[in-house]
């Protein structure tokens, strides 16, 4: 499996327009996560998706970022209108309890490369 | 709430040292505890996963244990390399109908050669 796979990886912008980042999870993940990663916060997690459903967002800074996953292969992170505060690196995640009761390693966590967004 | 804290917040040691890094979380109902490895500019590398029933797991030369009734967790690296010089995160995964991963903020490593 490629692994999870984020894009773009740099984005630079100007203040007001949006911003859409997207994340492919592992083929066959049930959980896929957002992070944001600042010097000043560290890692914060944003939203978090089981089986396509959004089951907590109550990291998402403020209105102006959105979250979807339209199907089990695809998530998108939005931020309209973008502001200065909003640079940072975006990471998304996905990870597996599909095999939770025959005991195997399940809950690991495995991250894409990042989006690292730059708002002017 | 729970909290992960990591101490120290940055190590330098000279190479062919072992060193442990230290995870502490207030809540000890977690549901796994996870080791990462980020190097600049980069993702989160996974290194070692201690599922709550288990106190230890072993990778190379790393070993990470877990004491769930003391709320901590270590990371052990043995003969450090240069190559070992990165940030070390810990996560815990709570339980309790979440599924929520809280992160430590990491310990930046860096192995002198």
């Amino acid at each position: 499996d490629a692994g999870v796979i984020q894009s773009p990886r740099h984005e630079v912008t100007e203040m007001g327009q949006e911003v859409t980042l997207r994340c492919k999870p592992i083929s066959g993940h049930d959980y896929l996560f957002w992070y944001r990663q600042t010097m000043m916060r560290g890692l914060e997690l944003l939203i978090y998706f089981n089986n396509n459903v959004p089951i907590d967002d109550s990291g998402m800074p403020e209105d102006r970022f959105s979250a979807k996953m339209p199907n089990a292969s695809f998530s998108t992170l939005k931020i309209q209108p973008s502001e200065p505060r909003d640079s940072a690196v975006y990471f998304c995640a996905s990870s597996s309890l599909a095999h939770f009761w025959t005991g195997s390693n399940t809950g690991e966590l495995f991250f894409g490369e990042g989006s690292r967004l730059t708002v002017l | 709430k729970q909290e992960v804290t990591q101490i120290p917040a940055a190590l330098s040691v000279p190479e062919g040292e072992n060193l442990v890094l230290n995870c502490s979380f207030t809540d000890s109902a977690i549901y796994n505890l996870q080791w990462f490895r980020q190097d600049p500019g980069k993702g989160l590398t996974s290194l070692l996963l201690i599922q709550s029933s288990q106190r230890e797991q072993t990778s190379g030369r790393l070993n990470a244990s877990l004491d769930k009734s003391s709320g901590r967790s270590t990371l052990y690296i043995a003969a450090s390399q240069p190559g070992d010089s990165a940030t070390y995160l810990c996560a815990v995964k709570v339980g309790r109908g979440t599924y929520k991963y809280i992160f430590g903020t990491g310990t930046r490593l860096k192995v002198l050669a």
